[in-house]
């Protein structure tokens, strides 16, 4: 089955403690990229990669780094967490040339920093 | 920078009743068009797409969406609804030359209520 999977589904740390939200396509996608929902703002863009050691930032990139190491993953690393990276976090994966395609989400990571 | 408005964040309705989700979008240049829902729980899923063509776009689970250029909306319709309808509709957009990077508007909950 075609998917992006997202882990951990939910996760509750403390500010300051590094943490790693992974990301993995199985559909052979070019592009993939980062999203933060929250209310009121609906989802804007954290970091994109259009493909293997190829990153950049979007609208919203502060306090994240991202990596893109292999085709199929691109985990999202918040080095030290803060209360306002508290968020509802997807992942999303495309197809890149010819396009534009759609964007195919994972279930998403529900993030609270205390 | 490209924007997206969505001038309704809640819209209540009866099941069988019709409904109109409202998006703006601030390009005057082409643009490509997306609406996706959000069920409870869940990730996004693409519901319709316009790229070029037809102005009137058909879509999973019976919607539909017009593209009007002079109006720069595009405006998601149902003529008769479900209470599994029930959800969170967020519009995006693609602007040609920005890779691939979809700018989405605050999003609209729907409420079908019995």
């Amino acid at each position: 089955e075609a998917q992006v999977t997202q882990n951990p589904r939910y996760l509750i740390t403390v500010t300051g403690k590094k943490l790693t939200v992974t990301c993995s396509q199985n559909m052979n996608h070019e592009y993939m990229s980062w999203y933060r929902q929250d209310p009121g703002l609906g989802l804007r863009q954290i970091y994109y990669s259009m493909n293997v050691e190829v990153t950049d930032k979007g609208d919203v990139p502060e306090g994240y780094k991202v990596s893109r190491k292999e085709k199929r993953n691109f985990p999202l690393i918040l080095e030290s967490p803060s209360p306002n990276q508290t968020s509802l976090y997807f992942c999303a994966s495309s197809l890149l040339a010819g396009g534009p395609y759609e964007q195919y989400f994972g279930p998403g990571t529900r993030l609270t920093v205390t | 920078a490209q924007s997206v408005t969505q001038l309704d964040s809640q819209v209540p309705v009866f099941e069988e009743a019709p409904v109109e989700l409202r998006c703006n979008y601030s390009s005057s240049v082409s643009v490509y068009l997306f609406w996706y829902v959000q069920y409870p729980n869940q990730g996004l899923q693409l519901l319709l797409k316009y790229l070029s063509g037809s102005t009137l776009v058909k879509g999973i689970n019976g919607f539909e969406a017009e593209f009007n250029k002079s109006q720069t909306s595009f405006h998601l319709r149902k003529p008769s609804v479900h209470i599994s309808d029930t959800a969170e509709y967020f519009c995006a957009v693609i602007s040609p030359g920005g890779g691939n990077k979809l700018t989405f508007g605050t999003g609209t909950q729907l409420k079908v209520e019995l």
